[in-house]
Protein backbone atom coordinates (compact mmCIF):
# COMPACT_ATOMS: atom_id res chain seq x y z
CA UNK A 1 0.00 0.00 0.00
CA UNK A 2 1.15 3.65 -0.79
CA UNK A 3 1.74 5.68 2.06
CA UNK A 4 3.09 9.01 2.28
CA UNK A 5 3.43 9.76 6.51
CA UNK A 6 4.23 13.07 7.27
CA UNK A 7 5.46 14.35 10.78
CA UNK A 8 3.19 15.79 13.68
CA UNK A 9 1.66 19.34 13.68
CA UNK A 10 4.63 22.20 15.20
CA UNK A 11 4.43 25.27 17.19
CA UNK A 12 7.10 27.41 16.56
CA UNK A 13 7.65 31.48 17.38
CA UNK A 14 8.64 33.81 14.68
CA UNK A 15 12.60 33.35 13.42
CA UNK A 16 12.65 30.09 14.68
CA UNK A 17 14.07 27.33 11.86
CA UNK A 18 11.73 24.47 10.72
CA UNK A 19 12.48 20.58 9.09
CA UNK A 20 9.37 18.57 8.61
CA UNK A 21 9.32 15.50 6.87
CA UNK A 22 7.14 13.29 4.63
CA UNK A 23 8.31 9.29 4.30
CA UNK A 24 7.24 7.30 2.03
CA UNK A 25 6.62 3.69 2.18
CA UNK A 26 4.96 0.81 -0.68
CA UNK A 27 6.59 2.21 -3.43
CA UNK A 28 9.99 2.73 -4.65
CA UNK A 29 10.88 6.73 -3.87
CA UNK A 30 13.57 7.36 -6.60
CA UNK A 31 11.02 6.97 -8.97
CA UNK A 32 8.62 9.34 -8.23
CA UNK A 33 8.51 13.19 -7.65
CA UNK A 34 7.92 14.31 -4.12
CA UNK A 35 6.07 18.13 -3.97
CA UNK A 36 5.05 20.19 -1.31
CA UNK A 37 1.75 22.13 -1.40
CA UNK A 38 0.61 24.92 1.11
CA UNK A 39 -2.87 25.53 2.35
CA UNK A 40 -3.06 28.79 4.49
CA UNK A 41 -6.00 28.44 7.09
CA UNK A 42 -9.54 28.49 5.05
CA UNK A 43 -7.56 29.21 1.67
CA UNK A 44 -6.79 27.38 -1.50
CA UNK A 45 -3.41 24.96 -2.59
CA UNK A 46 -0.25 26.83 -3.28
CA UNK A 47 2.18 24.56 -5.39
CA UNK A 48 5.50 25.03 -3.94
CA UNK A 49 7.99 23.22 -5.21
CA UNK A 50 9.41 19.87 -6.03
CA UNK A 51 11.70 17.22 -5.75
CA UNK A 52 13.06 14.31 -7.49
CA UNK A 53 14.96 11.89 -4.74
CA UNK A 54 16.97 9.46 -7.38
CA UNK A 55 19.36 12.24 -8.08
CA UNK A 56 17.52 15.83 -5.95
CA UNK A 57 16.49 17.25 -9.14
CA UNK A 58 14.68 20.08 -7.33
CA UNK A 59 12.13 23.16 -8.94
CA UNK A 60 10.14 25.91 -6.44
CA UNK A 61 7.55 27.92 -7.51
CA UNK A 62 9.04 31.25 -7.95
CA UNK A 63 6.62 32.14 -4.89
CA UNK A 64 8.36 29.93 -2.68
CA UNK A 65 12.28 30.33 -4.05
CA UNK A 66 14.75 31.25 -1.48
CA UNK A 67 11.69 31.13 1.14
CA UNK A 68 12.00 27.30 1.99
CA UNK A 69 14.22 24.25 1.11
CA UNK A 70 12.85 21.24 0.08
CA UNK A 71 15.20 17.90 0.19
CA UNK A 72 15.29 14.26 0.37
CA UNK A 73 17.24 11.61 1.92
CA UNK A 74 16.24 8.60 -0.39
CA UNK A 75 18.07 5.91 2.00
CA UNK A 76 15.30 6.44 4.32
CA UNK A 77 12.59 7.38 1.57
CA UNK A 78 11.74 10.55 3.38
CA UNK A 79 11.43 14.06 1.86
CA UNK A 80 11.50 17.49 3.54
CA UNK A 81 10.78 20.79 4.00
CA UNK A 82 12.74 23.43 6.43
CA UNK A 83 12.20 27.24 6.98
CA UNK A 84 15.15 28.73 8.20
CA UNK A 85 13.05 31.82 10.03
CA UNK A 86 9.50 31.49 10.60
CA UNK A 87 6.89 33.94 9.94
CA UNK A 88 3.70 34.10 11.54
CA UNK A 89 2.65 34.07 7.15
CA UNK A 90 4.13 30.56 7.54
CA UNK A 91 1.47 29.20 9.53
CA UNK A 92 -0.63 26.89 7.19
CA UNK A 93 -1.04 23.15 6.99
CA UNK A 94 1.56 21.61 4.24
CA UNK A 95 1.01 18.68 2.62
CA UNK A 96 3.37 16.49 0.47
CA UNK A 97 1.96 14.71 -2.42
CA UNK A 98 3.57 12.14 -4.80
CA UNK A 99 3.97 12.53 -8.57
CA UNK A 100 4.80 10.11 -11.39
CA UNK A 101 5.79 12.65 -13.83
CA UNK A 102 6.47 16.31 -14.68
CA UNK A 103 6.03 15.43 -18.42
CA UNK A 104 4.66 12.02 -19.09
CA UNK A 105 0.63 13.41 -19.91
CA UNK A 106 -0.55 9.86 -18.23
CA UNK A 107 1.47 10.77 -14.77
CA UNK A 108 1.14 14.50 -14.33
CA UNK A 109 -0.73 14.98 -11.46
CA UNK A 110 -0.65 14.02 -7.58
CA UNK A 111 -1.48 10.62 -7.21
CA UNK A 112 -0.97 10.12 -3.35
CA UNK A 113 -1.11 12.56 -0.46
CA UNK A 114 -0.07 12.77 3.06
CA UNK A 115 -2.18 13.76 5.71
CA UNK A 116 -0.82 16.94 6.45
CA UNK A 117 1.47 18.75 8.88
CA UNK A 118 0.11 21.88 10.17
CA UNK A 119 2.34 24.69 11.11
CA UNK A 120 1.97 27.28 13.72
CA UNK A 121 4.05 30.27 14.11
CA UNK A 122 2.93 32.52 16.87
CA UNK A 123 5.11 34.77 19.54
CA UNK B 1 1.94 32.59 -15.57
CA UNK B 2 -1.73 31.42 -16.36
CA UNK B 3 -4.14 31.90 -13.53
CA UNK B 4 -7.36 29.47 -13.10
CA UNK B 5 -10.75 30.69 -11.99
CA UNK B 6 -13.21 28.97 -10.01
CA UNK B 7 -16.30 30.02 -9.41
CA UNK B 8 -16.27 30.20 -4.74
CA UNK B 9 -19.04 28.16 -4.66
CA UNK B 10 -21.78 25.67 -6.35
CA UNK B 11 -25.03 23.78 -4.78
CA UNK B 12 -27.44 21.34 -5.59
CA UNK B 13 -29.42 18.36 -4.32
CA UNK B 14 -29.42 14.76 -3.73
CA UNK B 15 -29.08 12.87 -7.61
CA UNK B 16 -28.81 16.57 -9.31
CA UNK B 17 -26.15 17.12 -12.06
CA UNK B 18 -23.38 20.00 -11.41
CA UNK B 19 -20.96 21.30 -13.14
CA UNK B 20 -18.01 23.02 -11.78
CA UNK B 21 -15.70 25.34 -14.60
CA UNK B 22 -12.01 26.44 -14.26
CA UNK B 23 -10.99 29.07 -16.98
CA UNK B 24 -7.68 30.32 -17.93
CA UNK B 25 -6.32 33.85 -18.40
CA UNK B 26 -3.10 33.97 -19.85
CA UNK B 27 -2.96 31.04 -21.84
CA UNK B 28 -5.28 28.37 -23.79
CA UNK B 29 -6.31 25.63 -20.88
CA UNK B 30 -6.77 23.25 -24.08
CA UNK B 31 -3.12 23.27 -24.30
CA UNK B 32 -2.80 21.90 -20.70
CA UNK B 33 -2.91 18.76 -18.79
CA UNK B 34 -5.42 19.66 -16.18
CA UNK B 35 -6.22 17.51 -13.19
CA UNK B 36 -9.61 17.92 -10.37
CA UNK B 37 -8.88 17.41 -6.80
CA UNK B 38 -11.54 16.99 -3.96
CA UNK B 39 -10.88 17.74 -0.70
CA UNK B 40 -13.56 16.46 1.88
CA UNK B 41 -13.81 18.72 5.24
CA UNK B 42 -10.38 18.59 7.52
CA UNK B 43 -8.60 15.79 5.01
CA UNK B 44 -6.04 16.28 1.91
CA UNK B 45 -6.95 16.27 -1.06
CA UNK B 46 -7.83 13.96 -3.53
CA UNK B 47 -7.46 13.33 -7.65
CA UNK B 48 -10.37 12.79 -9.22
CA UNK B 49 -9.40 13.32 -12.50
CA UNK B 50 -6.26 13.58 -14.50
CA UNK B 51 -4.91 14.13 -18.04
CA UNK B 52 -8.52 15.89 -18.58
CA UNK B 53 -10.88 13.22 -18.31
CA UNK B 54 -9.08 10.28 -16.71
CA UNK B 55 -10.59 8.80 -13.69
CA UNK B 56 -7.60 6.45 -11.62
CA UNK B 57 -9.07 3.66 -9.93
CA UNK B 58 -11.75 3.83 -7.21
CA UNK B 59 -13.32 6.79 -8.38
CA UNK B 60 -17.15 6.78 -9.32
CA UNK B 61 -17.97 7.25 -13.03
CA UNK B 62 -20.29 9.96 -11.50
CA UNK B 63 -17.05 12.20 -12.18
CA UNK B 64 -16.38 13.06 -15.10
CA UNK B 65 -13.77 15.66 -16.88
CA UNK B 66 -13.65 18.04 -20.08
CA UNK B 67 -11.88 20.63 -21.61
CA UNK B 68 -12.39 23.10 -24.05
CA UNK B 69 -10.67 26.23 -25.21
CA UNK B 70 -9.76 28.56 -22.30
CA UNK B 71 -11.72 26.09 -19.80
CA UNK B 72 -12.49 22.82 -18.15
CA UNK B 73 -15.24 21.73 -16.21
CA UNK B 74 -15.73 19.15 -13.24
CA UNK B 75 -19.39 17.26 -13.98
CA UNK B 76 -20.90 15.52 -10.77
CA UNK B 77 -24.36 13.61 -11.56
CA UNK B 78 -26.26 11.49 -9.12
CA UNK B 79 -24.91 14.43 -6.55
CA UNK B 80 -24.91 12.80 -2.99
CA UNK B 81 -23.88 13.91 0.61
CA UNK B 82 -20.94 12.94 0.69
CA UNK B 83 -20.14 15.16 -2.37
CA UNK B 84 -20.05 18.04 -0.05
CA UNK B 85 -16.23 19.08 -0.52
CA UNK B 86 -14.26 21.97 -1.79
CA UNK B 87 -12.91 21.19 -5.79
CA UNK B 88 -9.89 22.01 -7.45
CA UNK B 89 -8.77 22.26 -10.55
CA UNK B 90 -5.05 22.15 -11.69
CA UNK B 91 -3.41 22.99 -14.82
CA UNK B 92 0.90 22.09 -15.74
CA UNK B 93 2.17 25.29 -16.57
CA UNK B 94 5.57 24.17 -18.41
CA UNK B 95 5.98 28.47 -19.53
CA UNK B 96 9.12 28.69 -17.24
CA UNK B 97 10.50 26.19 -14.74
CA UNK B 98 7.51 24.18 -14.65
CA UNK B 99 4.72 24.29 -11.66
CA UNK B 100 1.15 22.62 -11.18
CA UNK B 101 -1.10 26.00 -10.84
CA UNK B 102 -4.33 25.80 -8.93
CA UNK B 103 -7.60 27.46 -9.20
CA UNK B 104 -8.67 29.14 -6.36
CA UNK B 105 -11.55 26.09 -5.33
CA UNK B 106 -15.02 25.87 -5.63
CA UNK B 107 -17.41 24.88 -2.18
CA UNK B 108 -19.97 22.40 -3.23
CA UNK B 109 -23.26 22.09 -0.84
CA UNK B 110 -25.23 19.62 -1.13
CA UNK B 111 -28.63 20.98 0.30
Amino acid sequence: EVQLVQSGAEVKKPGESLKISCKGSGFDFTNYWIGWVRQMPGKGLEWMGIIYPRDSDTRYSPSFQGQVTISADKSISTAYLQWSSLQASDTAMYYCARRPSLVAVAGNYFDYWGQGTLVTVSS
Amino acid sequence: QSVLTQPPSASGTPGQKVTISCSASGSNIGSKIVSWYQQLPGTAPKVLIYSNNQRPSGVPDRFSGSRSGTSASLAISGLQSEDEADYYCAAWDDSLIGQEIFGGGTKLTVL
